[in-house]
C-alpha cells in the first residue's frame, strides 16, 4: 500500500516569498490534515479537511496560510508571503475516518526562510 | 483534554529493554492513551493504544495500571533503529483526540 507523499521534501525560500507544498494521501482516505512541526516540538494541526470541505483551520494562520483540497484527493498548502518563524517541516496526514486516532504521515517539507 | 508529562529525554543502549512513562492524572473515563514513533525526517507513526491493563503488538507493550493516571510503552530488546521520539497522546476515541494534540515527547537515543 502506498503512503501518503509530500513535495518537494525541502524548500529554500526568502522572507516575503511565497511557497507552495503538495500533498497525495492514501488512497480511499477520506480526510487529510495538515501539520506543523518546529525544531523540538510536537508537530501542531494546521487545517483538517473532510473529503474537500474544511472541518477545522483554527490554527491556521489565515492572512498568509492557505489550503485547499479539490476533488478530495491532492492538497496543497501555500504560504504567501513567507516569515522567518514559518521555518519548519509541514506534515501531511490522512485517515479513513474523520477524527481519526490513527494517522499516516507524509515524510513532510522542511522549509527554510531566509 | 487530559494533559500528558513525559520525559524530555532518555538513553539506553543495544538490547536492553526500555520504559517511558507518561503521566496523566486527568484522564477520563472515556480516553484512550495511544502512542506514535517518530523517526528523525520522517512523520509520526502510530504504534500502540490502549485504555487498561495491557496492550501487546509486534512493536511494543503498553502497560496501564487499574487508576489510568499513567502508562507505561515498553520496547524490548532495543536496537540503533529505535532511535526515535516517542508521543504519548491521550483522548476520547468519538471526539477524536482533540484533533492528536501532540507535546514534545521523549527523545530516545539508543547507543551501540
Amino acid at each position: 500500500e502506498a503512503g501518503v507523499a509530500q513535495s518537494p521534501r525541502y524548500k529554500i525560500i526568502e522572507k516575503r516569498q511565497s511557497v507552495a507544498f503538495w500533498c497525495n494521501p492514501i488512497s480511499g482516505h477520506a480526510t487529510l490534515y495538515w501539520y506543523q512541526q518546529i525544531l523540538g516540538q510536537g508537530p501542531k494541526l494546521l487545517i483538517q479537511f473532510q473529503n474537500n470541505g474544511v472541518v477545522d483551520d483554527s490554527q491556521l494562520p489565515k492572512d498568509r496560510f492557505s489550503a485547499e483540497r479539490l476533488k478530495g484527493v491532492d492538497s496543497t498548502l501555500k504560504i504567501q508571503p513567507a516569515k522567518l518563524e514559518d521555518s519548519a517541516v509541514y506534515l501531511c496526514a490522512s485517515s479513513l475516518f474523520r477524527d481519526a486516532y490513527e494517522q499516516y504521515f507524509g515524510p513532510g517539507t522542511r522549509l527554510t526562510v531566509t | 483534554l487530559a494533559k500528558t508529562t513525559q520525559p524530555i529525554s532518555m538513553d539506553s543502549y543495544e538490547g536492553q529493554e526500555v520504559n517511558i512513562t507518561c503521566s496523566h492524572n486527568n484522564i477520563a473515563t472515556n480516553d484512550y492513551i495511544t502512542w506514535y514513533q517518530q523517526f528523525p525526517s520522517q512523520g509520526p507513526r502510530f504504534i500502540i493504544q490502549g485504555y487498561k491493563t495491557k496492550v501487546t503488538n509486534e512493536v511494543a507493550s503498553l502497560f496501564i495500571p487499574a487508576d489510568r493516571k499513567s502508562s507505561t510503552l515498553s520496547l524490548p530488546r532495543v536496537s540503533l533503529s529505535d532511535t526515535a521520539v516517542y508521543y504519548c497522546l491521550v483522548g476520547d476515541l468519538n471526539t477524536g483526540f482533540q484533533k492528536l494534540v501532540f507535546g514534545t515527547g521523549t527523545r530516545l537515543l539508543v547507543s551501540p
